[in-house]
């Protein structure tokens, strides 16, 4: 079965500063999907920015951008100039590859907080 | 506009009294899904259905059930709830459930406490 790390419960960054989320995952696919989510107090799961395995290039929107090192198993968050609105509870979320059911594995979250 | 509407909310109920939180979605969506989430657990699915009439287990079904009668429409019930089914519920739903690279689309939760 798939598994998602998220091994920091919490961050915090400076407003217009650079921040970096953490996420590991692990699977014997080799097509699969990766997401990250952002939950604002609102509780709404919003989707931040979306990364397919066979892409070596790594997704990139606006100020988020993901490092997805694939041998390493590893898909971390860029948040670039933070602002107050960023803060959040961000999840990491994979899913299996077309052609499977579309159930999404979620990390348990890393919750950022932006200081000014 | 493009959704997924879930009601209730809010809901505290007690044990043993049969609830369903309603999801319903307008973008002709095949695959729908219940998640719940728990602290320190993340998102964890419930149910989810590739079609309708079309439904299945996920990693969290026990004391769930789930129907599909129509494509906009994935009721969760809970027939005899307890307090370890207080969590926020979250529907959600894609085009197909096997298409590549398509986003889930999420309801805004249901805060549900069980007495």
């Amino acid at each position: 079965a798939q598994t998602v790390t998220q091994s920091q419960p919490e961050m915090s960054v400076q407003e217009a500063e650079t921040v970096t989320l953490s996420c590991t995952y692990d699977t014997s696919e080799s097509d699969y999907y990766l997401f990250w989510y952002k939950q604002p107090p609102s509780r709404q799961m919003i989707l931040v920015i979306r990364q397919e395995a066979y892409k070596q290039q790594n997704a990139t929107e606006n100020r988020f951008s993901v490092n997805f090192q694939k041998a390493a198993k590893s898909f971390s968050l860029k948040i670039s100039d933070s602002q107050l609105g960023d803060a959040a509870m961000y999840f990491c979320a994979y899913r299996r590859g077309p052609g499977t059911a579309s159930k999404l594995t979620f990390g348990t979250g890393t919750r950022l907080q932006v200081t000014l | 506009e493009a959704q997924v509407t879930q009601n209730p909310r809010y809901l505290i109920t007690v044990t043993g009294k049969k609830l369903t939180v309603t999801c319903s979605q307008n973008m002709n969506h095949e695959y729908m899904s219940w998640y719940r989430q728990d602290p320190g657990l993340g998102l964890r699915q419930i149910y989810y259905s590739m079609n309708v009439e079309v439904t299945d287990k996920g990693d969290v079904p026990e004391g769930y059930k789930v129907s599909r009668k129509e494509k906009r429409n994935f009721p969760l019930i809970l027939e005899s709830p307890s307090p370890n089914q207080t969590s926020l519920y979250f529907c959600a739903s894609s085009l197909s459930g096997r298409g590549r690279n398509q986003p889930q689309h999420f309801g805004d939760g249901t805060r549900l406490s069980i007495l």
